[in-house]
């Protein structure tokens, strides 16, 4: 199993740039989580999808878009790329037991 | 909203004992749980606890008092490897979702 995937791996983007950051699973999850992480900070929930079909907004939602294409896959767009969104992003998924959370390693995001 | 609060670093040598502490302020919930963190690497979980009490697993023991609003994560019998950042995360409805912690970081010296 190759657990939660990301990529790409690294991203440049010029200010007002789009892109679409991908996440898959192989686990069978219901669950699927976006989160970004700046220096020195906790990880702070952008989107997520309890279940195939449904995305909600997290606590720091404006600027992005998701899509649950699939049960696998949870993508994350950003439409207009600012400065303010230069981050490390991390995917998750989780089966729900005991609220553990799988996560992808991560997409290092520069927008100049 | 949800506030955590931890401590932004501990330092400590191999062999200690080190307990990183995580009071909370929530509208509700549901359990608490610690992640370790390497480098900017992925977040990988260590415990959760739903209920008051302490929870071991291997070296680390999770400690959690409802009552309170406060929990620890224990380290005992540190190694280098160990050096890394620690979240405590608040889970405050039944959908799974997380609020986290600034972090810990700890960093073990020889």
């Amino acid at each position: 199993n190759a657990g939660v995937t990301q990529t790409p791996k690294f991203q440049v983007l010029k200010t007002g740039q789009s892109m679409t950051l991908q996440c898959a699973q192989d686990m069978n999850h219901n669950s699927m989580y976006w989160y970004r992480q700046d220096p020195g900070m906790g990880l702070r929930l952008i989107y997520y999808s309890a279940s195939e079909g449904t995305t909600d907004k997290g606590e720091v939602p404006n600027g992005y878009n998701v899509s649950r294409l699939n049960k696998r896959e949870f993508s994350l767009r950003l439409e207009s790329a600012a400065p303010s969104q230069t981050s490390v992003y991390f995917c998750a998924s989780t089966r729900g037991r005991n609220y553990e959370q799988y996560f992808g390693p991560g997409t290092r995001l520069t927008v100049t | 909203g949800q506030s955590l609060e931890q401590p932004s670093e501990v330092t400590a040598v191999e062999g200690a004992i080190v307990q990183i502490n995580c009071t909370y302020q929530t509208s509700g919930f549901y359990g608490l749980s610690w992640y370790q963190q390497h480098d900017g690497g992925a977040p990988t979980f260590l415990s959760y606890n739903a209920l008051d009490g302490l929870e071991e697993t291997g070296r680390f023991s999770s400690f959690l008092s409802r009552s309170d609003s406060y929990g620890y994560l224990l380290l005992q019998e540190l190694q280098m490897k160990d050096s890394a950042s620690y979240f405590c995360a608040v889970s405050i409805t039944n959908d799974y979702k997380l609020s986290f912690g600034a972090g810990t970081t700890v960093t073990v010296r020889a």
